[in-house]
């Protein structure tokens, strides 16, 4: 059963600062895995998909990053910005299953 | 605007009621899912449509849940005598055979 954690649970940052948020995953025969961002009381907006064959995937000042033998794949925001600041949660498939398995996300606020 | 959308957008009901939620994908997905979310934990898997075929299923889709796509198309969620426990966001996502998945901005749904 995929099991999928993220730490830490909230990170407060000052404008400008890179920082880098982490997903571990228990199964490794993972297949698809989503970064996604939400806003308080709003749906997932999708940020960057690595797929199988993948080994990290890069937009504007985001880049991720998965490592299947480690079980971890890393999100990386580059001088961030108070519009940064919701939960980013990750999310992995694989195993068969189209269930998407989500880790409880990251809460970021980034202080001006 | 061609994203995933729900109806409606928030549903306050009293217990032991009956509600309906709608999802309408993005026209060319193939596949259709069902999540629930709860404060402050990441989207649950419920199910899940390739076409009009229902193919996956949670044990959280009890059987007061039932799950439906005509033709393919958009989807229905109903849930029948409604609980206080039943009370959760409801997100829908689409995706284009094992590409990423693209959510909606869900239905919150409140059980007095």
């Amino acid at each position: 059963k995929q099991e999928v954690t993220q730490i830490p649970a909230a990170l407060s940052v000052p404008e400008g600062e890179n920082l880098v948020l982490n997903c571990s995953f228990t199964d490794s025969a993972i297949y698809n895995l989503q970064w996604f961002r939400q806003d308080p009381g709003k749906g997932l907006t999708s940020l960057l998909l690595i797929q199988s064959s993948q080994r990290e995937q890069t937009s504007g000042r985001l880049n991720a990053s998965l490592d299947k033998s480690s079980g971890r794949s890393t999100l990386y925001i580059a001088a961030s910005q108070p519009g940064d600041s919701a939960t980013y949660l990750c999310a992995g498939e694989g195993g068969g299953s189209e269930k998407l398995v989500f880790g409880k996300g990251t809460k970021l606020t980034v202080n001006p | 605007d061609t994203g995933v959308s729900q109806n409606p957008r928030h549903k306050i009901t009293k217990r032991g009621q009956n509600v309906t939620f709608r999802c309408d994908p993005i026209s060319e997905h193939n596949r259709l899912y069902w999540y629930r979310q709860t404060l402050g934990q990441g989207p649950e898997f419920l199910t899940y449509f390739q076409n009009e075929a229902q193919l996956e299923k949670s044990r959280l889709l009890s059987d007061r849940f039932s799950a439906e796509r005509p033709k393919g198309s958009f989807s229905t969620l109903e849930i029948q005598r409604t609980e206080q426990g039943d009370s959760a966001m409801y997100l829908c996502a689409s995706s284009l055979a094992s590409r990423g998945r693209f959510f909606g901005q869900g239905t919150r749904l409140t059980v007095v």
